[in-house]
């Protein structure tokens, strides 16, 4: 089974409101990953890096910004919630045994602004 | 344009009734075909890999091939348990890090 952890499951918060959703992995994977789901559709990538120090933008623009301090943590921050953000955000590694290399997702943030 | 599509939407079928969901994309540059599954309120779980046109690989009840235009994942005799909904991604990104481009999924329902 992946360990990978997202905390929290969900979060529920006002507009304007700073939120700092966390994602770890123990599996050693230098690559991470942000992707935004909503209901029904497709996941979109928002955010990646490469390892420590590395953080790239995914091809869907989010105001969300992310950092990679340690190899196994990623969180992910809003400095500003706004209700267009309500989404599920999933987190996910993978290791480097190339491009093809299969991503092991967390359980996912289901965050709701009000 | 990168694109992932899916077909059907949605499949109802009955225990033991086998069937196939599609998958076709346009991509620029395929560097692997992956299929998921994900049940409600949790993230995706990785079932497949495929690199090449021809290719096939199976588990369990399930098997996914893959040509050069479109990937079928196979149910073969499918049980109550095998309801969620199958995710195919394609992988568009160099050999520093995997990116995924997703289709919306084929959400099953396996009735007993």
């Amino acid at each position: 089974e992946a360990d990978i952890y997202q905390t929290p499951r969900y979060l529920v918060i006002g507009t304007g409101k700073k939120i700092t959703l966390e994602c770890s992995q123990t599996m050693g994977h230098d690559k991470m990953y942000w992707y935004q789901q909503d209901p029904g559709m497709e996941l979109h990538l928002i955010h990646y890096s490469y390892g420590v120090n590395s953080t790239e933008k995914g091809d869907l623009s989010s105001e969300s910004t992310v950092s990679r301090i340690r190899t196994e943590h990623f969180p992910l921050t809003l400095e500003s919630a706004r209700p267009s953000h309500t989404s599920q955000y999933l987190c996910a590694s993978s290791g480097s045994r190339g491009p093809n290399t299969e991503a092991f997702f967390g359980q996912g943030t289901r965050l709701t602004v009000v | 344009e990168d694109q992932v599509t899916q077909s059907p939407e949605a499949l109802r079928l009955q225990e033991g009734e086998s069937s196939s969901l599609n998958c076709s994309y346009t991509v620029s540059g395929l560097r692997g075909l992956f299929w998921y599954r994900q049940d409600p309120g949790k993230g995706p779980e990785f079932l497949f890999t495929l690199y090449s046109a021809g290719e096939e690989k199976e588990k369990e009840r399930l098997k996914a091939t893959l040509t050069k235009k479109e990937s079928f994942l196979h149910i073969t005799a499918p049980k109550p348990e095998d309801s969620a909904t199958y995710l195919c991604a394609v992988n568009v990104g160099g050999w520093g890090a995997q990116k995924l481009v997703f289709g919306q999924g084929t959400r099953l329902t396996i009735n007993p």
